[in-house]
């Protein structure tokens, strides 16, 4: 299994302004992805990472309000930019490597007044 | 499209006694994954259990198992003798085969009491 840890664990950020959450696994994966999880509910998926090039995104989400990049196999950040209150919420980065399961990060938990 | 659906929002067990998460599905695919995934308070997510569909055997991992129905599109998780650290969010998802993304349902909070 991958062991995935995320910077920073949580963070409390003013209207307009961004967060860069970064990504680390331990071991070489093949995807890698980013999650959305507003309080209480499950898991949305904002895109796909893709190793040097433009990652993936899910209808809702677009690259201006979440860039993300992944320079190598093992990590990946994700910025979420201009933010708003509606932004308040847990963001978890996974990994999935030549198996068939994902694994998940901690977690950071955004808080934005 | 593929949606997971739990129809139990919260559930409660008492300590030592066992209870059954449920967990449906649709999709038109033969071929496909199925999991259960833990999440507790504050804490990181980790995968519970795993099943392929293409075998009829339910996967089972120490007090964990699962009712895999693949005609009905259900996928229950057994959890017995329940322990304290147990209590936590459980959310079942779904992914097809050759595709990497998963799709989640809206999770069952799971409660033990002593």
């Amino acid at each position: 299994s991958a062991v995935i840890s995320q910077k920073p664990s949580r963070d409390i950020c003013q209207r307009g302004t961004s967060l860069t959450i970064q990504c680390q696994v331990d071991s070489q994966v093949t995807m890698m992805f980013w999650y959305r999880q507003q309080p209480g509910q499950s898991l949305t998926l904002i895109a796909t990472a893709n190793q040097g090039s433009e990652a993936t995104y899910e209808s809702g989400f677009v690259i201006d309000k979440f860039p993300i990049s992944r320079p190598n196999l093992t990590f990946s950040t994700l910025t979420v930019s201009n933010m708003s209150p509606e932004d308040s919420s847990i963001y978890l980065c996974s990994g999935l490597g030549q198996g068939v399961t994902q694994y998940f990060g901690p977690g950071t938990r955004l808080l934005v007044l | 499209a593929q949606t997971v659906t739990q129809s139990q929002p919260e559930m409660s067990v008492q300590e030592a006694e066992t209870v059954t998460l449920s967990c449906t599905y649709d999709t038109s695919e033969s071929d496909y994954y199925l999991f259960w995934y833990k999440q507790p308070p504050s804490r990181q997510m980790i995968l519970v259990i795993r099943q392929e569909a293409y075998k009829q055997q339910n996967a089972t991992e120490n007090r964990f198992s699962v009712n895999f129905q693949k005609a009905a599109k259900s996928f229950s998780l057994k959890i017995s003798d329940s322990q304290l650290g147990d209590a936590a969010m459980y959310f079942c998802a779904y992914r097809r085969v050759n595709t990497d993304k998963l799709i989640f349902g809206t999770g069952t909070r799971l409660q033990v009491f002593p």
